[in-house]
Parts: structure tokens; sequence; C-alpha cells
């Protein structure tokens, strides 16, 4: 089946620690998108990608940083610098730009 | 600025009590309106894409609506199995924001039985 698939599920971070969340789709998309959601908020944008070796800032992209070197893979790298992690991370795909996204299972990243 | 709202925030209804939830939008241009289902600790899944005013789409028990300001969610007759998170997201073009997905806060919604 194809689809988009996000790990962990649950991630843990310690004080001073970068830490990276996978994102791995075989629908052959050339978009992808790294999403923050916190409780009562809607989905704002981290990183982008419309290209392999391309990606843009999106709203919030302070304390994080991606690549995007294979078509299939967009992994995010959450910084020490990103003072407040804890939040449900979401990782999307779409066939191009302004297309339906297809969104991953999530990540939710705790502070230790 | 390019800006999307949802209303209300929530909504209890009893099973098959029809009503609607709203996803007004102030953007430079409209690249289409997509309204996505979240159920708690997962992803939001596609339910349906708009893109002229006057343009309806339905599945189920769910019907879209898209006017050059707004866009209703209409559930007729709802299941407690539709209770969920609906998410609005609009496509955006002819602002810094060309080429993302603005998205509303959402309207979670309860179907008690």
């Amino acid at each position: 089946d194809g689809g988009i698939t996000q790990s962990p599920k649950y991630l843990f971070r310690k004080e001073g620690q970068n830490v990276t969340l996978s994102c791995e789709q075989n629908l052959n998309h050339d978009a992808m998108y790294w999403y923050r959601q916190d409780p009562g908020q809607g989905l704002r944008l981290i990183y982008y990608s419309q290209i392999v070796n391309d990606f843009q800032k999106g709203d919030i992209a302070e304390g994080y940083s991606v690549s995007r070197e294979k078509k299939e893979s967009f992994p995010l790298t959450v910084t020490s610098a990103q003072k407040n992690p804890t939040a449900f991370y979401l990782c999307a795909s779409s066939i191009t730009v302004w297309e339906k996204l297809f969104f991953g299972s999530g990540t939710q990243l705790s502070v230790l | 600025e390019d800006q999307v709202t949802q209303s209300p925030e929530a909504l209890r209804l009893q099973e098959g009590e029809s009503s609607s939830l709203n996803c007004s939008y102030t953007v430079s241009g409209l690249r289409g309106l997509f309204w996505y289902r979240q159920d708690p600790g997962k992803g939001p899944e596609f339910l349906f894409t708009l893109y002229s005013a006057g343009e309806e789409k339905e599945k189920e028990r769910l019907k879209a609506t898209l006017t050059k300001k707004e866009s209703f969610l209409h559930i007729t007759a709802p299941k407690p199995e539709d209770s969920a998170t609906y998410l609005c997201a609009v496509g955006v073009y002819g602002s810094s924001n060309t080429g993302k997905l603005i998205f509303g806060q959402g309207t979670t919604l309860q179907v008690k039985p």
C-alpha cells in the first residue's frame, strides 16, 4: 500500500539534544511538508520541499532543519535552539503544490 | 494578510441532529479550498477539494459548499462515528504565501448517541 510513514510515534528530547523525525513516502510525490500542531491551534508550516535537493522555510522554521536528498525522504531535525519543541509533528506529501495533501500518522515529541 | 477562520471551535450534536461548520477566508488569491477530518492522535484525512464559488461536493453524510468568502461543511443526520476535528485549508497565490496551504484552527465535533 502506498502512503507516508512517520517514525517514531513518540519521541522524548533531553535539554540540549537534537532529535530527528523520520518521514518516508512511496507515493512518488514531488512535494513534501512538515507541520507542527499544538492543542487548539491549526497546523503551522515548518518547512516544505517542492523537489529533491530544494526546500523552503515555512512560517515557523527557527530551531528546525531539514534535508531532501531523496524523493522519498524528508527528515526533520529539531535542534536545541527550539526552546518549546513539545508538539505533534505531521509530515505530508502532494503530487505538486496546491494539490491535496496526504498525511502521515504523526510524531508526538515531548521534553524530558 | 491571508487568514482562515473556522467556527465554531467546538460543536456538540445529538445523533441525527444536522448542522453546519463554517470556514471563512481572506486571501490574496484562492487556489482551492480543502476539508480534512482528523481523529485524535492521527494525521488528517482528506475529504474534499473545492475550486470555485458555487461548487458542491458530497460524501455520505457530508456536503461541502463554497462561496467567494466562505465554505460550509454540512453534516446531515450525523452518527457518533462522525465525531472528529474537521480542518479547513486554503491554497494561496499572489502573496508571500503563494504555494502554501493556510489552515484554520479546526472545529471539534462530538456526536452523542
